[in-house]
């Protein structure tokens, strides 16, 4: 299957910093990028949608001013967590798709936690 | 996208077959089944996916019931390292651009 990487695999931040995550996709152009949040124990959840040069487009619930996505080009994806709060401290996974694709691939995942 | 109802956990034993169900009576006609896993603190990992037809790839084989309203995902030969959080989702035709829903899975766990 595809490769998708992120950078970080694990921050941990102080209350009131930003924290920036990576997502690339390294042998393919993912035309759309998916970004997800898993609390322990708990399934994962869609946070934003995101295709190459457009805005993204977040979840219900989700702050899109505190959670801010660029995707920039084909193959990288950024998620900023602005002014983050210990509740922010969670799973967060990104995912891509080349176009016409059914399957999303999924990067390992980074772990955010919040002091 | 329809709903999916999985078992919330299975054992099997290492070396045998793993037959994972997953009930979705109310899929539709133009939805595909899905199936992820994730390996604990890892990303999840896709699997396969079908249509109508039973389908297989060098990970799993997918059967779906003739009227679609549910399926099982089988591993041939399970391995410890198949312990894992399994997914099932129904969803439209993959040329959209909506992220999946994921529900509670079903944790296999293999036994040695």
């Amino acid at each position: 299957g595809a490769v998708v990487s992120q950078h970080p695999s694990r921050v941990i931040c102080k209350s009131g910093t930003s924290v920036k995550i990576e997502c690339r996709s390294l042998d393919f152009q993912a035309t759309t990028m998916f970004w997800y949040r898993q609390f322990p124990k708990k399934s994962l959840m869609l946070m934003a949608t995101s295709n190459e040069g457009s805005k993204a487009t977040y979840e219900q619930g989700v702050e899109k001013d505190k959670f801010l996505i660029n995707h920039a080009s084909l193959t990288l994806s950024t998620l900023t967590v602005t002014s983050a709060h210990p509740e922010d401290s969670s799973f967060y996974i990104c995912s891509a798709r080349g176009a016409g694709w059914h399957e999303q691939f999924f990067g390992p995942g980074t772990r955010l936690t919040v002091l | 996208d329809a709903k999916t109802t999985q078992p919330p956990s299975m054992d099997c034993a290492e070396g045998r077959a793993a037959n994972l169900p997953c009930n979705h009576s109310t899929i539709s006609g133009n939805e595909y089944v899905y199936w992820y896993r994730q390996i604990h603190s890892q990303g999840p990992q896709y699997i396969i996916h079908g249509l109508k037809n039973n389908e297989t790839n060098e990970m799993a084989s997918l059967i779906i019931t003739e009227d679609r309203k549910s399926s099982t995902l089988i591993l041939p030969h399970a391995t410890l390292r198949d312990t894992a959080v399994y997914y099932c989702i129904v969803r439209a035709s993959g040329g959209g651009a909506d992220g999946l829903t994921f529900g509670k899975g079903t944790h296999l766990i293999i036994q040695p």
